[in-house]
């Protein structure tokens, strides 16, 4: 079955502990990409990749890494968490660009809390 | 930076009346695509709209892309409680690379 998939779906944690949520698609898609989800802020990108060791800023990078070492992952890297990143998180694929004729596929979420 | 506002942010209706939201980017688009989030899950992909003046429908939708391609519209007819959830438009960006959201709707329908 053609999906993403993420993990964990929740995860707790204290600020500064560092941490990673994983991201895998087994689509082949070229373009990866990391958002979070705010009410009232709707989805922000945070990091995108174009294709493998190719990855660029988003509009809210600031306290996130990622890396994009094999085609089918993208895991996203809090070094040091803070509250303010408590937040419903989601990877998303498509097969080219970012909305070059290709829609985007989600992972089901992963809901992380600072404290 | 680019910003995509949608509104209403919140639309309660009852079943069976009509729902629109309204998508209004800051700069043209190239394409638009629109998502629908339902409660407690992932945006899944509806439909994308290139052309200025592109009307689309499915079913009891229909998605309209602004002839200036800087505004889009979903309408949905005769809404039912599967309709419930919260629609998001998205525009490229940057070339394609980055993805700028709008803000979303949230619809909420009354049995």
């Amino acid at each position: 079955e053609a999906q993403v998939t993420q993990n964990p779906r929740y995860l707790i944690t204290v600020t500064g502990k560092k941490l990673t949520v994983t991201c895998s698609q087994n689509m082949n898609h070229e373009y990866m990409s990391w958002y979070r989800q705010d009410p009232g802020l709707g989805l922000r990108q945070i990091y995108y990749s174009m294709n493998v060791e190719v990855t660029d800023k988003g509009d809210v990078p600031e306290g996130y890494k990622v890396s994009r070492k094999e085609k089918r992952n993208f895991p996203l890297i809090l070094e040091s968490p803070s509250p303010n990143q408590t937040s419903l998180y989601f990877c998303a694929s498509s097969l080219k660009g970012g909305l070059f004729n290709s829609p985007l596929h989600f992972g089901n979420g992963t809901r992380l809390t600072v404290t | 930076g680019q910003q995509v506002m949608q509104i209403p942010q919140y639309q309660h209706v009852q079943e069976g009346e009509d729902f629109t939201t309204y998508c209004n980017s800051s700069t043209t688009l190239s394409n638009i695509q629109w998502y629908k989030q339902r409660p407690g899950g992932h945006p899944v992909f509806l439909i994308q709209l290139v052309k200025s003046g592109e009307v689309k429908k499915q079913k009891r939708l229909t998605f309209q892309f602004g002839e200036a391609k800087k505004n889009s519209s979903l309408h949905i007819t005769a809404t039912q409680t599967t309709d419930v959830g919260t629609y998001f438009c998205a525009g490229p960006t940057g070339g394609y690379q980055k993805v700028t959201f709008g803000t979303g709707t949230k619809l909420q329908v009354i049995p």
